[in-house]
């Protein structure tokens, strides 16, 4: 089972539109989730960490669901600037060493 | 604010030559990241330094990879001898300190590499 496992997608979504991606990861000991954007031929950057209340920042929402070793991105009313491709992000823990693990990520065009 | 600073931003060598990437972290961060990005494998860890101490390198594909941080502001990755198969993009990230629960990564542009 891969570490960090993604829908590659793409998720070719109107304007205003609702969309969510989902990822699964494989170590029940993380700690630590987020997710990343990467616009096309650009680096990564962080779009928002995932809390185990699940957390919102405007038209993001976040849901972790540890039981399941689940992680999800909800983006409501979709805008042009949404097109990238977002990452899912998780820790694997262990012998000292904090390293983050990236998904493959989902790849999402927002189309007028 | 000056972000990761990477150097080159392309190189293209033929297979043999020395290749060395260079990265200039966020000033104030104690850890650097060094990843490699392909379209077949995404994102991959390679090394990453706390406080200029290389704490975690086995990500690093074989031998012919090695990277140093001599300071806090420097760090270098060296392919040698390179070959086509470590063509990728790679990026240097910086954050305040690795380990921290919500630790944002800050990355660098990459450099892209074509290895012929």
């Amino acid at each position: 089972r891969k570490e960090v496992e993604q829908d590659p997608g793409p998720f070719n979504v109107p304007e205003g539109a609702t969309v969510a991606f989902n990822c699964t990861y494989s170590n029940s000991a993380s700690q630590s989730f987020f997710w990343y954007r990467q616009d096309c031929r650009k680096e990564p950057k962080l779009l928002m960490s995932v809390y185990s209340s699940g957390n919102e920042d405007g038209r993001f929402t976040a849901q972790l669901n540890r039981a399941s070793q689940y992680i999800s991105l909800l983006i409501r009313d979709s805008k042009l600037s949404d097109s990238a491709t977002y990452l899912c992000v998780v820790n694997m823990p262990g012998a000292g060493s904090y390293q983050l693990t990236f998904g493959k990520g989902t790849k999402l065009s927002v189309i007028p | 604010d000056a972000g990761v600073i990477q150097s080159p931003r392309h190189e293209v060598t033929e297979m043999g030559q020395e290749v060395t990437l260079r990265c200039k972290p966020i000033s104030g961060h104690n850890s650097l990241f060094w990843y490699r990005q392909t379209m077949m494998r995404g994102l991959e860890l390679l090394i990453y330094f706390n406080n200029n101490v290389p704490i975690d390198d086995s990500g690093m594909p074989e031998d012919r990879f090695s990277a140093k941080m001599p300071n806090a502001s420097f760090s270098t990755l060296k392919i040698q001898p390179s070959e086509p198969r470590d063509s990728a993009v790679y990026f240097c990230a910086s954050s305040i300190l690795a380990g921290r629960f919500d630790n944002e990564q800050f990355f660098g542009p990459g450099t892209r590499l074509t290895v012929l």
